[in-house]
């Protein structure tokens, strides 16, 4: 089946340590999405890559990196500079839907817990 | 700045009857509008979208409607069924923009 996932489900992390999410897809998609959700609240946008060797800041970047060097994998680096990281992170990829729309596809999600 | 908003935080609905989720938009530029429903602990999964030439577009006991006049969007769920508890999102894209920008969502609990 395609899909996108997610790994590890939950992380702890200690203050000042940077973590790695994994994120890989094989739905042949060209672009890739990072976004945190706090609780209750909607989805922020991190970082975001288009193509393969290329990603943009979205509304969050500070604190984040990413790389795209393989269009099947995405992978986010919450560095000891985000000063509050404990969220729900989620990895999405878009295709296009029936009416146009840049429909997003999203893994089940990585919980990053900072002790 | 451009916003996406619900007026209802939480709805509860009889298992069997229709329900009726809103949002509020204010980027008139938006394009395309999408909805989208997430359970607990699990990642938003897409429902329908809807292109703003469009005022209502159906799917499977889904019906989305858009009012552009008052840029507002609902998703009209029929005949309830306790699979369909979750927070819906709604997300508005810009035509040629790659971000979506998703609203805070609205709790939705479907009573036995």
């Amino acid at each position: 089946d395609g899909g996108i996932t997610q790994s590890p489900k939950y992380l702890f992390r200690k203050e000042g340590q940077n973590v790695t999410l994994s994120c890989e897809q094989n739905l042949n998609h060209d672009a890739m999405y990072w976004y945190r959700q706090d609780p209750g609240q909607g989805l922020r946008l991190i970082y975001y890559s288009q193509i393969v060797n290329d990603f943009q800041k979205g509304d969050i970047a500070e604190g984040y990196s990413v790389s795209r060097e393989k269009k099947e994998s995405f992978p986010l680096t919450v560095t000891s500079a985000q000063k509050n990281p404990t969220a729900f992170y989620l990895c999405a990829s878009r295709q296009q839907g029936s009416s146009g729309a840049n429909v997003l596809t999203f893994g089940a999600g990585s919980r990053l817990t900072v002790l | 700045g451009e916003s996406v908003g619900l007026h209802l935080p939480t709805l509860s609905v009889q298992e069997g009857d229709n329900s009726i989720i809103n949002c509020a938009y204010s980027n008139s530029a938006s394009d395309y509008f999408i909805w989208y429903k997430q359970e607990s602990g699990k990642g938003p999964q897409f429902i329908i979208d809807i292109r703003s030439n469009m005022d209502k577009r159906q799917g499977q006991r889904v019906t989305v409607l858009l009012n552009k006049t008052v840029k507002h969007l609902s998703l009209q769920i029929a005949a309830t069924q306790p699979g369909d508890s979750a927070v819906y999102f709604c997300a508005e894209n810009p035509f040629g923009n790659e971000k979506l920008t998703f609203g805070t969502g609205t709790r939705l609990t479907i009573i036995p």
